[in-house]
């Protein structure tokens, strides 16, 4: 089956470090994209993990290990606009689209 | 610059009635997909083409079709509206097959009363 599991909300404060998980079961996995989607906006791209290890660009880094079905996404030194909806979405080589999970609201506080 | 855009942004329509969105993108890819967002499940996909004349049903395609005339243009086609049908509808693009991100259209408000 296709499943994938993220926190429906989490909470952090300004300048903080905040982890977002994500658990997948998904058949011929190929891949893990974050999305970033501020509200009422479409989803943008964050990351992309083939591999298993941690990948960083800028305050954002995505980890991915493939024998243990999970990923987290890693946001440091947060600020207010950082403040969003982040999806998790596993990619199906062989359905050959992307699962996405529910979503995980990040609200950062002052 | 290339852009992917999506009309009507917000619609209001009655049940049974037809309602067709617009999916419109100028990076010239090869793959569209049409999804749906609701409260508590994420993004669902609905339809999807990897070409000209290529559509493909995703998990929740009932009630939903699709064409693809050119390489431009994905509409979605409400053939009967229902309230189930409430939501937010995203389309997106990418170009090629396999692993690439995909890039999502400003997205549809549409409501069934």
């Amino acid at each position: 089956g296709q499943n994938i599991d993220q926190p429906t909300e989490m909470t952090a404060t300004e300048g903080a470090i905040v982890q977002i998980n994500c658990t997948y079961q998904t058949s011929g996995f190929n891949g893990l994209f974050w999305y970033q989607q501020h509200a009422g906006e479409a989803p943008t791209f964050l990351s992309y993990n083939v591999l298993d290890g941690l990948e960083e660009k800028g305050r954002f880094s995505s980890f991915l290990s493939r024998s243990k079905g999970y990923s987290y996404l890693l946001l440091k030194e947060l600020q207010m606009k950082d403040s969003a909806s982040y999806l998790c979405a596993a990619f199906s080589g062989g359905y050959n689209k992307l699962i996405f999970g529910a979503g995980t609201r990040l609200a950062v506080h002052p | 610059d290339a852009e992917i855009t999506q009309s009507p942004r917000h619609k209001i329509t009655e049940t049974g009635r037809q309602v067709t969105l617009a999916c419109h993108q100028t990076w010239n890819h090869n793959n569209m997909f049409w999804y749906r967002q609701d409260l508590g499940h994420g993004l669902r996909l609905i339809h999807y083409s990897y070409g000209v004349h290529d559509t493909n049903k995703g998990e929740v395609s009932d009630g939903y079709s699709v064409s693809r005339s050119n390489t431009e243009d994905l509409p979605l086609t409400l053939e009967s509206a229902a309230s189930s049908q409430t939501s937010v509808y995203f389309c997106a693009s990418s170009p090629r097959t396999g692993g690439y991100e995909q890039y999502f259209g400003p997205g549809t408000r549409l409501t069934v009363t």
